[in-house]
């Protein structure tokens, strides 16, 4: 089974400012078949990005995905009020398709 | 509007069981792999169970393997898991999801239901 690591758990910052937020897999996740996915309180997770980098339908160019092998980073560039959130990493390169423990993005 | 739509959550005692349901809508659902994943109060996401497109190939997580089933009827549109041996930690709001691309066997999950919870209580 591979684990996936996210870092830090919790990111305070401000509006506008940039964020970075990583995840780290205990083996090689193949061809890159890791997911990104934002959850808001009360709602369930909006897929944000597939195959490390590749956007969504309809999720803004503020946020980016990069990464491959072990170490992975969804970046949001500026951040905007609505992307306060719980962010969560997941790899489907095989079975079990496991999530990491997520990332809390709070304001500062 | 692709949708899923959840019910059957609810109260159950320590060993008993449930039935959970998902319906589907908007796409063409008898294409897609489809997934249970749950989240217990407070806590992160956890993958529970797979199952392909024409029911072929289905998966389980360990912590749930041997008590719950994963189903699904494409003329209905409709996803199923049967739970049994019901345990307090399975307390959790499980949501159904959709495999991204009919294609491939493992996707990322690009359509989610609004989740029923489902409380094992005595």
């Amino acid at each position: 089974e591979i684990v996936l690591t996210q870092s830090p758990g919790t990111l305070s910052l401000s509006p506008g400012e940039r964020a970075t937020l990583s995840c780290r897999a205990s083996q090689s996740v193949s061809s890159s078949y890791l997911a990104w996915y934002q959850q808001k309180p009360g709602q369930a997770p909006r897929l944000l990005f597939y195959g490390a980098s590749s956007r969504a339908t309809g999720i803004p160019d503020r946020f980016s995905g990069s990464g491959s092998g072990t170490d992975f980073t969804l970046t949001i560039s500026r951040l905007e009020p609505e992307d306060f959130a719980v962010y969560y990493c997941q790899q489907y390169g095989g079975s079990p398709r496991t999530f990491g423990q997520g990332t809390k993005v709070e304001i500062k | 509007e692709v949708q899923l739509v959840e019910s059957g959550g609810g109260l159950v005692k320590p060993g008993g069981s449930l039935r959970l349901s998902c319906a589907a809508s908007g796409f063409t659902f008898s294409s897609h792999s489809m997934n249970w994943v749950r989240q217990a109060p407070g806590k992160g996401l956890e993958w529970v169970s797979s199952i392909s497109s024409s029911s072929s190939y289905i998966y389980y997580a360990d912590s749930v393997k041997g008590r719950f089933t994963i189903s699904r009827d494409n003329a209905k549109n409709s996803l199923y898991l049967q739970m049994n041996s019901l345990r307090a930690e399975d307390t959790a709001v499980y949501y159904c999801a959709r495999d991204r691309s009919p294609v491939r066997v493992y996707d990322a999950f690009d359509v989610w239901g609004q989740g029923t919870m489902v409380t094992v209580s005595s």
